[in-house]
């Protein structure tokens, strides 16, 4: 039960895109489609921006999109907004029921 | 509106217990999978434990085993989060969470747990 590897820390020019990774195994990204990203602003409660791995959920802008290569997993948000500053984190089906999440990313916008 | 709203938290000391509660509203409660997960102050999110529909299916992170309890009352709305042995590690906001298929679809807002002397 080892916490998915993203990057601490991303950024990116308002108007451009920035991508952030989250590195699993094959246990777990690598052979689930149950992927999904959450944001998170200081303060307040996580919301769900991607699921099976590329899925909006109704309300999220299409700047924002998902993807998955071997056990690597990508968020990609594109049109850079200042609204999307924040912490952005993953998480992946492990089986048996369990679930793993990213250590989070902080994502900057310059 | 889907609405989830915890409560529970508190101050303890290492090796006490406390039960965490979460009231839902407006969705089927009884068809719901549902998790606790928590958030260290100025850590990343960690899974704690997940509940069947029925109540039949637990799971729980390793860290956890052993010490923490989740359970359902579905003629309720309601969850669980029995915690024994609290250690200052366990110091966290703990979140209420709908589970759809691997995602979280609802969050509750949250309520804090301290584990200190």
């Amino acid at each position: 039960q080892s916490a998915l590897t993203q990057p601490p820390s991303a950024s990116g020019s308002l108007g451009q895109s920035v991508t952030i990774s989250c590195t699993g195994t094959s246990a777990d990204v690598g052979g689930s489609n149950y992927v999904s990203w959450y944001q998170q602003h200081p303060g307040k409660v996580p919301k769900l921006m991607i699921y099976e791995v590329s899925e909006r959920p109704s309300g999220v802008p299409d700047r924002f999109s998902g993807s998955k290569s071997g056990n690597t997993a990508s968020l990609t948000v594109s049109g850079l907004q200042a609204e999307d500053e924040g912490d952005y984190y993953c998480s992946s089906h492990a089986g048996n029921n369990i679930l793993l999440f990213g250590g989070g990313t902080k994502v900057t916008v310059l | 509106e889907v609405q989830l709203v915890e409560s529970g938290g508190g101050l303890v000391q290492p090796g006490g217990s406390l039960r965490l509660s979460c009231v839902a509203s407006g969705l089927p409660f009884n068809i719901w999978w549902m998790s606790w997960v928590r958030q260290a102050p100025g850590k990343g999110l960690e899974w704690v434990a997940t509940i069947q529909d029925d109540g039949t299916g637990k799971y729980y992170v390793d860290p956890v085993k052993g010490r923490f309890t989740v359970s359902r009352d579905n003629a309720k709305n309601s969850l669980y989060l029995q915690m024994s042995g609290l250690r200052v590690e366990d110091t966290a906001v703990y979140y209420c969470a709908a589970l759809n298929w691997y995602k979280v679809s609802t969050w509750g807002l949250g309520t804090p747990v301290t584990v200190s002397s």
